[in-house]
């Protein structure tokens, strides 16, 4: 059974720090996902990757498969970016479930 | 549809009654997914479709839960006899086709409360 496992639960930061979120599963996986969740429950994909690194603005992604881990980066952040950051697992084949982490809760104060 | 849409946006429900969630996704997507996200809890995996077909209901939690969908487009989450331990947050993703490594579109949810 696959576990994943999110550090830190919580995370409060002052308005320009670098802040990372981390990720680790206990099973080989097919696709790791990053979302990010409003107050009010709306969620949005942030990144989807298999291997190495992806960068969006100032989000910056990675996975290192051997260790099945993933970090989520936030350069220079800003109090919009205070929300919850969830990353998922995919194991492949034909279960097409996400496992989910727990999630970690972000504040960024001005 | 630019987005994924789900109805009604908050539900209130008396304990013993029937609800049903509607998901709309986004237009031209085969693969539409059902998630439950409860109090302090993470998403949990309900169903998932690949057109009108469901391959996977496995993480449906009793047999008062049912979804179907129609038309290869818009589905219905029903809960029968709904209990308190219903309330929830329900999520509704869709992507382009099936399969866990593509980008799945998330709707904004429907947060469902049984009083």
């Amino acid at each position: 059974k696959n576990e994943v496992e999110q550090s830190p639960q919580n995370l409060t930061a002052q308005e320009g720090e670098f802040i990372t979120i981390n990720c680790s599963y206990s099973v080989g996986i097919s696709a790791l996902h990053w979302l990010q969740q409003h107050p009010g429950g709306g969620i949005v994909s942030l990144f989807m990757l298999s291997s190495g690194k992806k960068k969006h603005g100032r989000l910056i992604a990675t996975i290192n498969i051997q260790e099945k881990h993933s970090s989520l980066h936030i350069t220079a952040s800003h109090p919009r970016d205070s929300a919850v950051y969830i990353c998922a697992s995919y194991s492949g084949g034909s279960n097409y479930k996400l496992t989910f982490g727990k999630g970690t809760l972000l504040t960024v104060n001005p | 549809g630019a987005g994924v849409s789900q109805s009604p946006s908050n539900k209130v429900t008396e304990k013993g009654k029937d609800v049903e969630l509607r998901c709309d996704p986004i237009s031209g997507h085969t693969a539409l997914y059902w998630y439950r996200q409860s109090l302090g809890q993470g998403l949990e995996f309900l169903i998932y479709f690949q057109g009108n077909s469901a391959p996977d209901k496995s993480g449906l939690p009793s047999d008062r839960f049912s979804a179907e969908r129609t038309g290869g487009s818009v589905s219905t989450l029903t809960i029968q006899r709904t209990q308190q331990e219903d309330s929830a947050v329900y999520l509704c993703a869709s992507s382009l086709v099936k399969g866990g490594d593509t980008e799945a579109f998330f709707g904004q949810g429907t947060r469902l409360t049984v009083v």
